[in-house]
């Protein structure tokens, strides 16, 4: 079982839809949490850092569930420049990194 | 000026050849790493170093290896390329200071014919 999994989608909703996106991750002495955002064939991007409390930019919020070993991210009034595809990032203990696979998103008219 | 930059950006070589990847930074970041991207895959850590001595094999290092050269400075190996290693290389860095957060490079897309 890989340590960090993400639904691969395509996840395919209109603009001005929300549409959430979840990661887990199975290392509990993970420490650090992010979303990146790739777009085809271009070099990942943050997108934003997790924190425990759950933080909020603009039309995107992310939330962390240590308990049941997850992140989330939610996107609000989707545009259709959010299309991309989403990777979650996590560092455990070492700090030794382990990305998701990550989730595709497509935004359409 | 891009803080972490990759040559070269694109390859073409044949099997048995040796390839190398280079890697510069300049955001003074002692820890770098060395990934590569298949369709469906995502991204796979191939080599990190966490300082200039310190050199860790990543998930898939077989068939590569790694240099540090400077703090600023992380090149990948191909001994002797195979089609399998055909992918989209990354060359990432991060501060263990400031949440560990990855800085990417543009990437190299290697073709192994």
């Amino acid at each position: 079982r890989k340590e960090v999994e993400q639904d691969p989608g395509p996840f395919n909703v209109p603009e001005g839809a929300t549409v959430a996106f979840n990661c887990t991750y199975s290392n509990s002495a993970s420490q650090s949490f992010f979303w990146y955002r790739q777009d085809c064939r271009k070099e990942p991007k943050l997108l934003m850092s997790v924190y425990s409390s759950g933080n909020e930019d603009g039309r995107f919020t992310a939330q962390l569930n240590r308990a049941s070993q997850y992140i989330s991210l939610l996107i609000r009034d989707s545009k259709l420049s959010d299309s991309a595809t989403y990777l979650c990032l996590t560092s455990g203990g070492s700090y030794i990194p382990t990305f998701g696979r990550g989730t595709s998103l497509i935004v359409h008219p | 000026d891009a803080d972490v930059t990759q040559t070269p950006r694109n390859r073409i070589t044949k099997t048995g050849k040796r390839i190398m990847l280079e890697c510069s930074q300049t955001k003074g970041h002692d820890r770098m790493y060395w990934y590569r991207q298949d369709p469906g895959l995502g991204l796979r850590l191939i080599y990190y170093s966490f300082d200039v001595k310190d050199i860790n094999k990543g998930e898939i290092s077989d068939g590569y290896s790694v240099s540090r050269q400077a703090q600023a400075k992380f090149s990948l190996s191909l001994e002797s390329a195979i089609p399998n290693q055909t992918a989209l290389y990354f060359c990432a860095t991060s501060d263990p200071h400031s949440v560990n957060e990855q800085f990417f490079g543009p990437g190299t897309r290697l073709t192994v014919l």
